[in-house]
Parts: C-alpha cells; sequence; structure tokens
C-alpha cells in the first residue's frame, strides 16, 4: 500500500536559517510523482515543488528545493533562508492515478 | 495563472438548510476535486470529475451533491447536514493526474 511518513508534528526555527521538513513514502510503483503543499493559517494550500520518479535531478523552486533519494524513499523539503511567512503547515503528498496520498503535515514556526 | 477560486469564503449553515459551494477555474483543466479537511489533518478527498464527469466518489454521504455544469465550474450541494460536517472544503484542480492546484476554501460551520 502507498504511505507517506512524516514525522516531524512540529519544528521552531530561527529567522534566516535553512530548514529541512523530512518525508518518506512507500510504493510498489515505479512511476509516481511527490509533492509538496505549504498550508498557511488562512487555509490555501499552495503547491510549492514537485518531483517526478524518473527525475535525474533534483527539484528546485526559488527557496524551495526537494532533496530525493529515490533508494532511501525519502523527499525532504529544504527551504533556504527561512523567513516569517514561512510559517504554516507543510505536508508531502504523493500521486496515484488522480488521488494524493498526503503525511500527517509538519507545523512550521519561523521564529525572529 | 494558477487561480482557482472558492465561493463563500465563509459559511453557517442550520442542519435543515440547503446550500451549495461553488469552485471555478479558468486552467483549462479537465480534472476537479473536492476535499474536507478537518483541523490539524490532511485533507479527505471526496470527489473527483473527469472531463465533467463523476470518476471518484470516496463514500461520501448523500447530504453531499457535486455537480460540474461544465469544464471551469464545479458545484458542491449541501443538505441535512450535521455539526460534524463542520470543517474546511477545499477545491482543486489538475491538468493531469499530477500537481493538484487549490482554491482558497470554504468555512463551513454547522449549527
Amino acid at each position: 500500500a502507498q504511505k507517506i511518513t512524516q514525522t516531524q508534528p512540529g519544528m521552531f526555527v530561527q529567522e534566516k536559517e535553512a530548514v529541512t521538513l523530512d518525508c518518506t513514502y512507500d510504493t510498489s510503483d515505479p512511476s509516481y510523482g511527490l509533492f509538496w503543499y505549504k498550508q498557511p493559517s488562512s487555509g490555501e494550500m499552495i503547491f510549492l515543488i514537485y518531483q517526478g520518479s524518473y527525475d535525474q535531478q533534483n527539484a528546485t523552486e526559488g527557496r524551495y528545493s526537494l532533496n530525493f533519494q529515490k533508494a532511501r524513499k525519502s523527499a525532504n523539503l529544504v527551504i533556504s533562508a527561512s523567513q516569517l511567512g514561512d510559517s504554516a503547515m507543510y505536508f508531502c503528498a504523493m500521486s496515484r492515478n488522480y488521488q494524493l496520498i498526503w503525511g500527517a503535515g509538519t507545523k512550521l514556526i519561523i521564529k525572529p | 495563472d494558477t487561480e482557482v477560486t472558492q465561493t463563500p469564503k465563509h459559511l453557517v449553515m442550520g442542519m435543515t438548510n440547503k446550500k451549495s459551494l461553488k469552485c471555478e477555474q479558468h486552467m483549462g483543466h479537465r480534472a476537479m476535486y473536492w476535499y474536507k479537511q478537518k483541523a490539524k489533518k490532511p485533507p479527505e478527498l471526496m470527489f473527483v470529475y473527469s472531463y465533467e464527469k463523476l470518476s471518484i466518489n470516496e463514500s461520501v454521504p448523500s447530504r453531499f451533491s457535486p455537480e460540474c455544469p461544465n469544464s471551469s465550474l464545479l458545484n458542491l450541494h449541501l443538505h441535512a447536514l450535521q455539526p460534524e460536517d463542520s470543517a474546511l472544503y477545499l477545491c482543486a484542480s489538475s491538468q493531469t493526474s499530477y500537481e493538484q492546484y487549490f482554491g482558497p476554501g470554504t468555512r463551513l460551520t454547522v449549527t
């Protein structure tokens, strides 16, 4: 069965420091996609970054990068130079057909 | 433009009321989704429409009735809801079976 695990329920990070949010996954499908979403307290679910299982290079989008280690089945999100506006809930997800398998989420709080 | 809009932003309704949630996207996406999200939990998929046809119904109670009038619009009709249906309702769309783009959500309170 497909599964996403996020082991960090909450994290406190000092502003301007880099942050790594952990995500491991389990699937027997050779083709899959991995996603990170950010959900501020306002509720909107914001798409951050995508990594395909066949992609050779780690995905990057501005300050976000995805550290994809296929053999370890991990897809950690790295946020460089954190900002106060990065405080939010972060979800890792994996695609299966038209469905997303979600992790439990990590609540990130950036301290000034 | 990756915008999905949802109305209303907030909704309070009694258990005997009938109301509707509306979702709209103009990205040409062919799949649209309804999710229910409780506080501090990931979203739970309710329905998926693909090419304007209902393709997935995750055993949602019949008091929730989805409708896809055209490729840009998705409605969720609500009737005789229970207090435990209070949640954030998120709409999303996607072009493929991969990345989904979400709207801002409707915060529903059932009294």
